[in-house]
């Protein structure tokens, strides 16, 4: 089954910093992988996707990610952080449904806060 | 441009209440969902729909409801509300099962 772990809850940086979000997966097949941002009481936005294309993939605001099938990981960065990247971000798998329907997996979320 | 659009935004049930919620969107999407986000999970699929007059069961589909009757909105119900289903649901559509999902803003609902 196709499952991803974010594996920090919280970062914490500081403006103009770089950022680091983890993310690793598992997926019996080449998957499809993704990086959503939530700010506070708004909805889910994509910032990137991974579709077998070029590995580093690069997204909206600065951000890019690097899908690494060796290590299963498809970690989050930005080399200068913004007061506004403060916000949740969720990493996502795309997963098939016995009915043959691909559904998106979410991770837990890491809550990136950014201080002056 | 509205994109998803849900409505309401919040609502207080008291356990056993029904309710509905509507998720409408403009972009001819044939893939609508709803998820519920509760905190340190992630947003779980309750229900989705690949097109007009269709739905299936995601992942937490027990005491929701569904139905699909216009393609531009899909429709969830609570039948019968308990505290458990207090979270925030969130509607999404995309063109294809494996593209880019647009979220709506939300609906925060509190069954007390």
């Amino acid at each position: 089954a196709q499952s991803v772990t974010q594996l920090d809850s919280h970062v914490s940086v500081s403006e103009g910093t770089p950022v680091l979000l983890r993310c690793n997966y598992s997926s019996s097949y080449s998957p499809s992988l993704f990086w959503y941002v939530q700010h506070p009481n708004k909805g889910l936005q994509l910032l990137l996707k991974y579709t077998s294309a070029a590995t580093l993939v690069k997204g909206i605001n600065g951000f890019e990610a690097e899908f690494k099938k060796s290590e299963t990981s498809f970690h989050l960065t930005k080399p200068s952080a913004h007061m506004s990247d403060a916000a949740e971000y969720f990493c996502v798998v795309s997963a098939a449904l016995n009915t043959g329907f691909q559904k998106l997996v979410f991770g837990t979320g890491t809550r990136l806060l950014v201080s002056p | 441009n509205a994109g998803v659009t849900q409505t309401p935004k919040f609502r207080v049930l008291k356990t056993g209440q029904s309710m509905t919620l509507l998720c409408a969107q403009d972009m001819n999407h044939e893939y609508m969902y709803w998820y519920r986000q509760d905190p340190g999970m992630g947003l779980r699929l309750i229900h989705y729909s690949v097109g007009e007059g269709t739905t299936a069961k995601g992942e937490v589909p027990d005491g929701y409801n569904v139905s699909r009757l216009k393609k531009q909105n899909f429709l969830l119900g609570l039948e019968s509300a308990a505290p458990s289903q207090t979270s925030v649901y969130f509607c999404a559509s995309s063109s294809t099962a494996n593209t880019e999902a647009f979220f709506g803003q939300g609906t925060r609902l509190t069954v007390v």
